[in-house]
């Protein structure tokens, strides 16, 4: 168990519809990462908060969006959802906020299905 | 387009065998590389963070070198064990204007007993 949350554990929606993943991270962890892992594209990063802030992005679609609370937990907002779409997104969580050399703690993951 | 390719794509191995894998990325604009060893069903783990050219980095019966001018990094299991069945993953940082991080597609390793 890394100490990083993630709820819900299976999610399953219509094309068109929103949802909202939800992400903790571990006690003392500011940084919080979101990845998503489908068939086809193998693991991507998404993107990256430090602290509240916006950090570092990586091939996160228009159509998605995330933050990060005062409390340090995260969300990641996925809308106008498409089969596509459909994938396992996993959070991760580091101490600091580089990316580059953090270690990151990854939680359990949320399945996405998009019907 | 920055690819990240690892070799082999799978591989199944004895108990107590050494195995290695590898890990190739672009050589310019390096930054650092990620390993990360996945197991089925669970989340991705990290291993080693590397950053410097001839890093060596080791982890119990796993260790990891780094060759950032030829654009590859090896990562060896010695003795190999049934638990150590998973996916090993690495990932690449660039180091320019555009922020890229990017993963390789895994080696999926089998250890028989």
């Amino acid at each position: 168990d890394s100490g990083v949350t993630q709820t819900p554990k299976h999610l399953i929606t219509a094309t068109g519809q929103r949802v909202t993943l939800r992400c903790s991270p571990r006690s003392g962890d500011l940084s919080v990462y979101w990845y998503q892992q489908s068939l086809d594209q193998g693991l991507q990063f998404l993107i990256q908060y430090y602290n509240g802030e916006e950090r570092a992005k990586g091939n996160i679609l228009e159509r998605f969006s995330a933050q990060q609370f005062p409390d340090l937990h995260s969300e990641l907002n996925l809308s106008s959802l498409e089969l596509g779409d459909s994938a396992l997104y996993f959070c991760a969580s580091s101490v600091a906020g580089e990316i580059e050399t953090d270690t990151q703690y990854f939680g359990p993951g949320t399945r996405l299905t998009v019907l | 387009i920055l690819n990240v390719e690892q070799s082999p794509q799978s591989l199944h191995v004895q108990e107590g065998d050494s195995t290695n894998f590898t890990c190739s990325f672009p050589s310019s604009n390096f930054y650092a590389l990620h390993w990360y060893r996945w197991e089925t069903a669970k989340s991705p783990e990290a291993l080693f963070v590397m950053t410097l050219n001839g890093d060596e980095k080791k982890k119990g019966r796993i260790s990891a070198t780094l060759n950032t001018k030829e654009g590859y990094s090896y990562l060896y299991i010695k003795g190999s064990q049934p638990e150590d069945s998973a996916t090993y993953l690495c990932a690449f940082f660039r180091a320019s204007g555009t922020y890229k991080y990017i993963f390789g597609t895994g080696t999926r390793l089998k250890v028989l007993a």
